[in-house]
């Protein structure tokens, strides 16, 4: 079964640092651009970050660049975020994502998503 | 900077037809932004619908189509069922390797 399964969220002061991780099963992540997608409460879903199959391609939405960053680790076919200098209006739900590519566009496997509170 | 605009809610009968609408707040919406859309419900992960304006996503059925009307992409529902109660989501590529998504419609069904 193809599937995605995010880890690593919780509660955080503002000003620290949480790394995410997404692990995929049931086929390579290598074969495919990645993505962060993030739901703030009673809010709606933004798209975070995108990485290349390879790693060599990396984009950010503009209001967490040189905050978060994303990568990758093939070998342990797993997706990471390492968010930094977090703030309030990082609480969000983080979800990963799968891109397909090519003849059509879209994330075609999701996963249930992980939370992350910035609180003091 | 230019978003993505979508209607905030809809609503519509059960067995009726709706379309739910994608745009840009500057420009025009072209299978160049290879528009997709996704449904959310609460606690869930989003269910992808439709990817590159009309390519159904497995599993979801004919009832929904995909489209570009005029200079936004649709999402049409037919025959609206109670469980198509949702949040929809479009997402547009925007260029220079980055993606938007709309702020969402809120579907009624009623």
């Amino acid at each position: 079964e193809v599937q995605l399964v995010e880890s690593g969220g919780g509660l955080v002061q503002p000003g620290g640092s949480l790394r995410l991780s997404c692990a995929a099963s049931g086929f390579s992540i290598s074969n495919y651009w990645m993505t962060w997608v993030r739901q703030a409460p009673g809010k709606g879903l933004e798209w975070v970050a995108n990485i290349k199959g390879d790693g060599s391609q990396k984009y950010y939405v503009e209001s967490v660049k040189g905050q978060f960053t994303i990568s990758r680790d093939n070998a342990k076919n797993s997706l990471f975020l390492q968010m930094n200098s977090l703030r309030a209006e990082d609480t969000a739900v983080y979800h990963c994502a799968r891109w397909i590519t090519g003849a059509t566009y879209g994330l075609d496997v999701w996963g249930q998503g992980t939370s992350v509170t910035v609180s003091s | 900077q230019t978003v993505v605009t979508q209607e905030p809610s809809f609503s519509v009968s059960p067995g009726g037809t709706v379309t739910l609408n994608c745009g840009l707040s500057s420009g025009s919406v072209s299978s160049g932004n290879y528009p997709s859309w996704y449904q959310k419900t609460p606690g869930r992960a989003p269910r992808p619908l439709m990817f590159s304006t009309n390519t159904r996503s497995s599993g979801v059925p004919d009832r929904f189509y995909g489209s570009i009307l005029g200079n936004k992409a649709a999402l049409t529902i037919t025959g609206a069922q109670a469980d198509d109660e949702a949040d929809y989501y479009c997402v547009l590529f925007m260029g220079g390797g980055t993606w938007m998504f709309g702020g969402g419609t809120k579907l009624t069904v009623l």
